[in-house]
């Protein structure tokens, strides 16, 4: 019943690894995004995909690179992680179409060791 | 660009009313929102207010906006040990839609 689901909860890594989260969402909405919370719990958006395509690009590094596979899922890669990767990474989807609100997933804690 | 601000910390006793506020500066904003994010979890959506309203009420929850002042303000009333988290204020970009978040206001609610 899980609305929007991001596998792994929790992923501890060392530098230099390359590392996938991944997300889904079962409400059939249009738009996915990713969000950054750094450990003084600052949201920040990061990317935002609706229907398949690539509509917001914050600055982020080109480490970070999202794959949408289709309109229900929005996967993070990460190349070469760095100790300040470390946060925890939110998933969110919306229909942008009709205008409803945002939902998010539990997020996924990354720890760069 | 947008920007959201909050005050970080808010204590009460359990029972009293909690007032969280919250300012934003994009006048173009459509929605504003609340989330609340538990220890550990993810966010929720509290509720929501549409900028053409000023007040919205959800069982204990009071929204007040005033677009003037570009201000935001949660009334939780009765607040509950259960209702200590950290709670978000968010505006909707009018473009892609996407939420700017405000740091976010950590409610400590003592027995």
């Amino acid at each position: 019943d899980t609305a929007v689901s991001q596998t792994p909860k929790y992923l501890v890594t060392q530098m230099g690894n390359d590392k996938s989260i991944k997300c889904e969402q079962n409400l059939g909405h249009d738009t996915m995004y990713w969000y950054k919370q750094d450990s003084k719990k600052f949201l920040k958006i990061m990317f935002s995909y609706n229907n398949k395509e690539l509509i917001i690009n914050e600055t982020v590094p080109n480490r970070f690179s999202p794959k949408s596979p289709d309109k229900a899922h929005l996967n993070l890669h990460i190349n070469s992680l760095e100790l300040g990767d470390s946060a925890v990474y939110f998933c969110a989807s919306r229909n942008r179409a009709a205008n409803t609100e945002a939902f998010f997933g539990q997020g996924t804690r990354l720890t760069v060791v | 660009g947008e920007d959201v601000e909050q005050s970080l910390f808010l204590s009460v006793r359990e029972g009293d009313s909690s007032v969280i506020n919250c300012t934003y500066t994009d006048s173009s904003s459509t929605y504003l929102y609340w989330y609340k994010q538990e220890p550990g979890a993810g966010l929720q959506l509290l509720t929501y207010i549409f900028s053409n309203m000023d007040m919205k009420q959800d069982q204990r929850l009071t929204v007040l906006l005033n677009k003037k002042d570009k201000h935001l303000s949660l009334r939780i009333a009765d607040t509950q040990t259960g209702d200590s988290a950290i709670y978000f204020c968010a505006e909707k970009d009018s473009g892609y839609s996407t939420l700017t978040f405000g740091k976010g206001t950590m409610l400590l609610v003592s027995p």
